[in-house]
């Protein structure tokens, strides 16, 4: 099956702690994005990368890091430093990144503080 | 910063009814996508239509693009309950090398 998983579904975090988000796609992708969804709202890019081992920040990327050591794999850490974690986190990937593409979404991870 | 902006922001029908949702964007763009987004899911893409066409079909989707008013509407005919789900348009903006921003969406409720 040819795809993009996310992976918690669901994740706690404490106060003060850091907390990743795996992103795995085997669709040959070059470009991957992740997305932050607030409740009834659209979604708001935190971070994207065009290739490996290059990511640019994206309009909400305050508390945020990532990295892309490998072109299937875009994890994203929730840093202490982001004060209002709790959100729906979407990642997404495409063939180029040129916004003339098709982007390809995850199933999502739902973060909660506890 | 959100671009395009959908509307209504809730929409309720009958089943069979058509359905209907627009977009409004802001500044030049080399195309524009619908996406759909069932409750607690990921997106998934619906159909894309570039800044040279006007109108595109895609099974019980149609959409239209007037880049004169700078909007876009969606279209779902004969609706059906599975169609229930939030709607969002993405627009590619040619001043911000095309990133691609999402609208806030519309929420389609299917009635039975």
């Amino acid at each position: 099956d040819g795809g993009i998983t996310q992976s918690p579904k669901y994740l706690f975090r404490k106060e003060g702690q850091n907390v990743t988000l795996s992103c795995e796609q085997n669709l040959n992708h070059d470009a991957m994005y992740w997305y932050r969804q607030d409740p009834g709202q659209g979604l708001r890019l935190i971070y994207y990368s065009q290739i490996v081992n290059d990511f640019q920040k994206g309009d909400i990327a305050e508390g945020y890091s990532v990295s892309r050591e490998k072109k299937e794999s875009f994890p994203l850490t929730v840093t202490s430093a982001q004060k209002n974690p709790t959100a729906f986190y979407l990642c997404a990937s495409s063939i180029g990144e040129d916004g003339q593409e098709t982007q390809y979404f995850g199933p999502g991870t739902r973060l909660l503080v506890l | 910063s959100q671009q395009g902006e959908e509307d209504p922001q809730a929409l309720s029908i009958q089943e069979g009814e058509n359905a209907t949702m627009n977009c409004s964007y802001k500044t030049s763009i080399n195309n524009l996508q619908w996406y759909r987004q069932n409750s607690g899911r990921g997106l998934v893409h619906l159909i894309l239509i570039r800044s040279n066409e006007r109108e595109k079909h895609s099974g019980r989707l149609r959409v239209t693009l007037d880049t004169s008013k700078k909007s876009s509407s969606l279209l779902i005919t004969a609706s059906r309950a599975a169609d229930t789900a939030s709607y969002f348009c993405a627009t590619a903006d040619m001043n911000r090398d095309d990133k691609i921003i999402f609208g806030k969406g519309t929420r389609l409720h299917i009635l039975p």
